[in-house]
């Protein structure tokens, strides 16, 4: 099993939809948790931190789920600008500040 | 702030040949800084983990000699890149942590690597 698994899709929605993707990780150590954008053949830029409480800027959630180890990103009213890879990165406690990376979800907004 | 920067962005070489990738913190001091590499719809597999100063710790199934790093400054840390072979083509990206809350991750733009 991978450490950090997501859905590739990807997932076709229009304009003004609301889509919410997940990602399951297998080391109950993990403490510390982030959702990526990753636009093609570029570098990934940080969305979110992760917060046990959930947390919410604008038009994206996070939540997180340790009982059932995963992660969600809700995206709201998604736009064309949305459309990019979305990846979840996991830390690891006494892991030296690594992340360990999902495949990441593509998502394509479409008019 | 939190600006990573890296450089050349696209180094195109013939099979055989060194190349070195700088990855510099502009505006914070990198305590640490992570080399990834990713093939094409894949995801981001770290391959190093480098503290400057000290040598670097890297992952398993990474050949060390292959894939020097330097860590000489706060702000600095290099990737060679040696003997370089088509199978080494990727997009190389570093990633910088110490900036205000310490352990979260900034991505250089990164570097295509096209090994001919």
């Amino acid at each position: 099993r991978k450490e950090v698994e997501q859905d590739p899709g990807p997932f076709n929605v229009p304009e003004g939809a609301t889509v919410a993707f997940n990602c399951t990780y297998s080391n109950s150590a993990s403490q510390s948790f982030f959702w990526y954008r990753q636009d093609c053949r570029k570098e990934p830029k940080l969305l979110m931190s992760v917060y046990s409480s959930g947390n919410e800027d604008g038009r994206f959630t996070a939540q997180l789920n340790r009982a059932s180890q995963y992660i969600s990103l809700l995206i709201r009213d998604s736009k064309l600008s949305d459309s990019a890879t979305y990846l979840c990165a996991v830390m690891v406690t006494g892991g030296g500040n690594k992340l360990t990376f999902g495949t990441g979800t593509q998502l394509k907004v479409e008019l | 702030g939190a600006v990573v920067s890296q450089h050349p962005s696209r180094v195109i070489c013939k099979s055989g040949t060194s190349v070195k990738i700088e990855c510099r913190s502009l505006d914070f001091q990198a305590t640490t800084m992570f080399w990834y590499r990713q093939f094409p719809k894949k995801s981001l597999m770290l391959m190093a983990t480098s503290n400057e100063g000290s040598k670097a710790t890297y992952e398993q199934g990474v050949e060390k000699d292959k894939f020097l790093i330097n860590h000489a400054s706060l702000t600095l840390s290099t990737l060679t890149v040696t003997s370089a072979h088509p199978e080494d083509s990727s997009f190389y990206i570093c990633s910088a942590s110490g900036g205000r809350d310490g352990y979260t991750q900034y991505f250089g733009p990164g570097t295509r690597l096209t090994v001919l």
